[in-house]
Formats: C-alpha cells, sequence, structure tokens
C-alpha cells in the first residue's frame, strides 16, 4: 500500500469554527509533512513531524496546530482561520526525515469564508 | 531561499513531441527531485537525481543536473495527452523540499 489519505476532501468553514483535518499513511513511513498551496503557486512547508516528534515548524500561525497521535495518523487542527488561508493542504510522507521521495495525499480543498 | 525557477512557466505542445521543462537553484543540494502534479491534486514523484549524477533516465523521463550552473532539465519525450499537469522541480538542501514554481505542460492529441 503505497497510499496516503487525506479527508475531507472539500472543507468549508467559517472564521470562529474550529476543524481537523486528517492523514493516515500504512507504509511505515517514520517522517509526516504538512503542505499549504495556493492557486497557480508551488506547496509551501508548513510541519515536518519524525518518529512522531514536531521537528519543523516553518513559522506557521498558532492558528494552525498539529498533531501527530501515531506514527500512521498526522492531524491538522483549524480555529479562527482567515479568509487568506484557503488552500489546499497536503499531506505527504517518506521512509525517514531525509526527503529522498515524498509520498503525497490527494490534499483537502479548504474554503474559509 | 535555494527555491527552484522553472522555465517555461507555461508549455503547449501536439502529443507525441517531447517536452523540455528547466529548473534553475540557488544553493547547494543534496539531491534534486521532478514531481508532476494533475489539476491541484496531490503531487506525484517523477525521479530523483543526486548531485554527483550528471543524467537519470525512467521510461520516457530523461533528468539532467549540472551542478555548476545549479540547473536541471526534465525531457519527456514522445509526450501523451495524458502527460498534461504542472510538473515541479524540488531540491533538498539539508533534510527538507523546497519547490520551485513549476511548469504548466499542455499535450494537445
Amino acid at each position: 500500500d503505497t497510499e496516503v489519505t487525506q479527508t475531507p476532501k472539500h472543507l468549508v468553514m467559517g472564521m470562529t469554527n474550529k476543524k481537523s483535518l486528517k492523514c493516515e499513511q500504512h507504509m511505515g513511513h517514520r517522517a509526516m509533512y504538512w503542505y499549504k498551496q495556493k492557486a497557480k503557486k508551488p506547496p509551501e512547508l508548513m510541519f515536518v513531524y519524525s518518529y512522531e516528534k514536531l521537528s519543523i515548524n516553518e513559522s506557521v500561525p498558532s492558528r494552525f496546530s498539529p498533531e501527530c497521535p501515531n506514527s500512521s495518523l498526522l492531524n491538522l487542527h483549524l480555529h479562527a482561520l482567515q479568509p487568506e488561508d484557503s488552500a489546499l493542504y497536503l499531506c505527504a510522507s517518506s521512509q525517514e526525515a531525509n526527503s529522498e521521495r515524498e509520498y503525497f495525499g490527494p490534499g483537502t480543498r479548504l474554503t474559509v469564508l | 531561499s535555494q527555491q527552484g525557477e522553472e522555465d517555461p512557466q507555461a508549455l503547449s505542445i501536439q502529443e507525441g513531441e517531447n517536452a523540455t521543462m528547466n529548473c534553475s537553484y540557488k544553493t547547494s543540494i543534496n539531491n534534486l527531485q521532478w514531481y508532476r502534479q494533475n489539476s491541484g491534486r496531490g503531487l506525484v514523484h517523477l525521479i530523483l537525481i543526486r548531485s554527483n549524477e550528471r543524467e537519470k533516465h525512467s521510461g520516457r523521463l530523461r533528468v539532467t543536473l549540472d551542478t555548476s550552473k545549479k540547473s536541471s532539465s526534465l525531457l519527456i519525450t514522445a509526450s501523451r495527452a495524458a502527460d498534461t499537469a504542472s510538473y515541479f522541480c524540488a531540491t533538498v538542501g539539508y533534510s527538507t523540499l523546497t519547490f520551485g514554481k513549476g511548469t504548466m505542460l499542455l499535450v494537445s492529441p
């Protein structure tokens, strides 16, 4: 199984809502990533988890809160987002946190009203 | 930033033609990777070339790397309509991927 799954596929939320994005992989990968991608732009790294510990936070605002409950799951908790946070949120995983090859999920299309 | 710059930004060709995309970057790298993204979906890894390699092939893909010029190229031979997608180069310096701006490839039947 070389698949990274993400739920939901689409999410619309208001600025006062709290929601979570979920990501799952069963490839035994020990590194997992969150990226944000705006339309017609490249993905931008947000967070890196290595062995279930947060290893990189690319100065992401605190309204985004990552969580890695176990080696297969990665969550991104959202609270008090702004309309400019609307984007495609991509999860990825790799064997180790050395980015030899990352496997991406299909993404969650987030719209903040 | 060692973000790559792809050239051209957009490329439109006919099926059967070859497509060449170029990527330039700014700092020294560990390896360089190419990814494909179909219409706002997830990215798919195409090929990785290490800093001590100059050329690599995978099926219809040929990647070259010139570390002295800090540039790479991706050649897709005998293109198909299914190759229509955005293509990103991604550099790895220490441990994380930094993506270039991408090339949008349109292959018409």
